[in-house]
């Protein structure tokens, strides 16, 4: 059972460049967001998704795609990189529903120079 | 509509106690707890649903107050491995599941 996988785990990008980051995990989870983490700023939403084909946004969405083609699967997607998005990107995952705790991925910490 | 944590930080010697306290100006449906060790990915501790219930397991405790819409986190006799930081993250709306966290609550425990 490996939980929630994030990838990659760093990566640097050059402003106006693009790139996806990939989160899956393996537990049948319906709900899947996506925080990032800034220095005194704690984990602020970006997108989040409560089953295969729905997707909404959350707190700081701009600059930020998101899709959900599978119950497994929740790429987020930097459309034209900039140095404000360099941060610790997480993916988190749980069941539907009071009671359940979120799921943590590892993180992907992203530079864009 | 982010929740506001205090203290920032706290620093106590291994065996002390410590309250992090978690508050909203808007009404609660469910507070969740986490830990972040350095360099890790937050880990889930608990979740209080609104109705004021107390939880807890071994001496990490934590209390729901509806009314006046916060929620604390208590911690006993505590040990090194309890150091790191602290959020609470809020449920603003019901079932909605989406969290806001707050900013942390930095937690450095020596021997």
């Amino acid at each position: 059972n490996a939980g929630v996988t994030q990838t990659p785990k760093f990566q640097v990008l050059k402003t106006g460049q693009s790139m996806t980051l990939q989160c899956a995990q393996d537990m049948n989870h319906e709900y899947m967001s996506w925080y990032r983490q800034d220095p005194g700023m704690g984990l602020r939403l970006i997108h989040y998704s409560v089953g295969a084909g729905i997707t909404d946004q959350g707190e700081v969405p701009n600059g930020y795609n998101v899709s959900r083609s599978t119950t497994e699967d929740f790429p987020l997607r930097l459309l034209s990189a900039a140095p404000s998005q360099t941060s610790v990107y997480f993916c988190a995952s749980s069941y539907l529903g009071l009671g359940y705790g979120y799921t943590f991925g590892s993180g992907t910490r992203l530079t864009v120079v | 509509q982010q929740p506001v944590q205090s203290p920032q930080a706290v620093i106590l010697r291994e065996g002390e106690d410590a309250v992090i306290n978690c508050s909203s100006s808007k009404a609660l449906y469910s507070v969740h707890w986490y830990r972040q060790k350095h360099g890790e990915a937050p880990v889930f501790l608990m979740i209080l649903l609104k109705g004021g219930e107390q939880k807890g397991h071994d001496k990490i405790s934590a209390s729901f107050n509806e009314k006046k819409q916060q929620s604390s986190l208590y911690l006993t006799a505590s040990q090194l491995s309890y150091s790191g930081t602290y959020f609470c993250g809020t449920d603003l709306i019901q079932g909605a599941q989406k969290l806001v966290f707050g900013q942390g609550t930095r937690l450095t425990i020596n021997p």
